[in-house]
């Protein structure tokens, strides 16, 4: 069954340090998104992205952030310049149809952890 | 803006029992979605059930039911005959629909325990 794939499951870096999140979105699914999950918190949805472009995005989804499709298959999340408050868990979902659906489907997590 | 509440952190129950976790939302959608999502400790979270706003009838997915009250804003997930698998984290949320791409609020979820 195809599934949503994360790498890397786990990352750890210093403070300041740019990071880059990697996604590998079901094949024919048309819209992608990034969500977060701070320890002991709730899924927060961070960003969708449709059509090579962003469609909506979250009030935590500043500047710092910056999602690309680079090549077709790849879905990338990016954080320009860490924070502390930036580790969390990082879900990647795809859906086929968006919202005319509400299915989304997502990847395991990439564990965030910045020092 | 919406909100999703899961008054429960976490619950308990014996394996072959029926558990009911509560969900309440707030918006002023009237079209919409609503989900379960269910959270096992690999990390991936899995559809449950979904339920639209403008159906009146719950939806069903064999052990697992939804009694949706769109005047009361609530959504309960009712699981039947829970195995051991069911453990799992349990997120409610919620999605506007109106085409496009919006994101999916959640709830903070129940931690749900199933004891052999």
């Amino acid at each position: 069954e195809p599934e949503v794939t994360q790498t890397p499951s786990h990352q750890v870096t210093q403070m300041g340090q740019e990071v880059i999140l990697r996604c590998v979105p079901i094949s024919n699914h048309l819209y992608f998104y990034w969500y977060r999950q701070i320890l002991g918190q709730k899924v927060e949805f961070l960003v969708s992205f449709y059509n090579n472009e962003i469609s909506e995005k979250s009030e935590i989804f500043d500047d710092q952030f910056s999602v690309e499709r680079p090549d077709g298959s790849n879905f990338t999340l990016k954080i320009r310049s860490t924070k502390l408050e930036d580790s969390a868990m990082y879900f990647c979902a795809s859906s086929i149809a968006g919202a005319n659906t509400g299915e989304l489907f997502f990847g395991e997590g990439s564990r965030l952890t910045v020092l | 803006a919406q909100t999703v509440t899961q008054s429960q952190p976490e619950m308990s129950v014996q394996e072959a029992e029926t558990v009911t976790l509560s969900c309440t939302y707030d918006t002023s959608e009237n079209n919409y979605y609503l989900f379960w999502y269910k959270q096992p400790p690999s990390r991936q979270m899995i559809l449950v059930i979904r339920q639209e706003a403008y159906k009146q009838q719950n939806a069903t997915e064999n052990r697992f039911s939804v009694n949706f009250q769109k005047a009361a804003k609530s959504f309960s997930l009712k699981i039947s005959d829970s195995q051991l698998g069911d453990t799992a984290m349990y997120f409610c949320a919620f999605m506007k629909r109106r085409g496009g791409a919006d994101g999916l609020t959640f709830g903070k979820g129940t931690h749900l325990i199933i004891q052999p």
